[in-house]
């Protein structure tokens, strides 16, 4: 059975930084992309980092680039995202939801997600 | 930036069809994603490649694509499919991108 668990989330001061970790089994972890999407409270789903398979590649939401670090361990099944310089506007719940990759009408490829952890809560505030 | 517009809500009685829209200016080139989403619930994935049911989502469920829109139609609602309901695609450069949700409500 494929499982996703989030963990690391929590109350952290404007500023201030958070590493998530994302757990996974059930699968073979290294041959798929993970992504990270959050949601703030009562708000819709947002993108906001993907990585491929083995870590060489990555990319971020503009909202988040230069402040979040998305990367995975695959010896330990592990995704993680390191949060700096939170602002109010980070608070969400974050999942990690494991990608599936097609080829486009437009011929790249590109990603959805038929696994999603639970989810874990960042609450950014003083 | 590319968006995906969903109408805000929904609604329709037990046992009548209904369809949800996103529409976009890229979806003609790129594939739409439907995800359901209960209340402090995960998304779950209902449609994949414009019309796809992934393994164990209902019949009922099930997805069109014209031009620039994308609709998802469930046929025959249950209560149990009140939710919110989220198209997903992709802009030109593969980045995904989710329309704003949709909260369909069964009367």
């Amino acid at each position: 059975e494929v499982q996703l668990v989030e963990s690391g989330g929590g109350l952290v001061q404007p500023g201030g930084s958070l590493r998530l970790s994302c757990a996974a089994s059930g699968f073979t972890f290294s041959s798929y992309w993970m992504h990270w999407v959050r949601q703030a409270p009562g708000k819709g789903l947002v993108w906001v980092s993907r990585i491929n398979s083995d870590g060489s590649s990555t990319s971020y939401a503009d909202s988040v680039k230069g402040r979040f670090t998305i990367s995975r361990d695959n010896a330990k099944n592990t995704l993680y995202l390191q949060m700096n310089s939170l602002r109010a506007e980070d608070t969400a719940v974050y999942y990690c939801a494991r990608a599936l990759s097609i080829i486009a009408v437009a011929g790249h490829e590109e990603d959805y997600f038929d696994y999603w952890g639970q989810g874990t809560l960042v609450t950014v505030s003083s | 930036s590319y968006e995906l517009t969903q109408p805000p809500s929904v609604s329709v009685s037990p046992g009548q069809t209904a369809r949800i829209t996103c529409s976009g200016d890229a979806l003609p080139k790129q594939y739409a994603y439907w995800y359901q989403q209960k209340p402090g619930q995960a998304p779950v994935l209902v449609i994949y490649k414009d019309s796809e049911r992934p393994s164990g989502i209902p019949e009922r469920f099930s997805g069109s694509s014209s031009g620039t829109t994308v609709t998802l139609t469930i046929s025959g609602v249950q209560a149990e499919d009140e939710a919110d309901y989220y198209c997903q695609s992709a802009d030109s450069s593969g980045t995904v991108v989710f329309g704003g949700g949709t909260k369909l409500t069964v009367l």
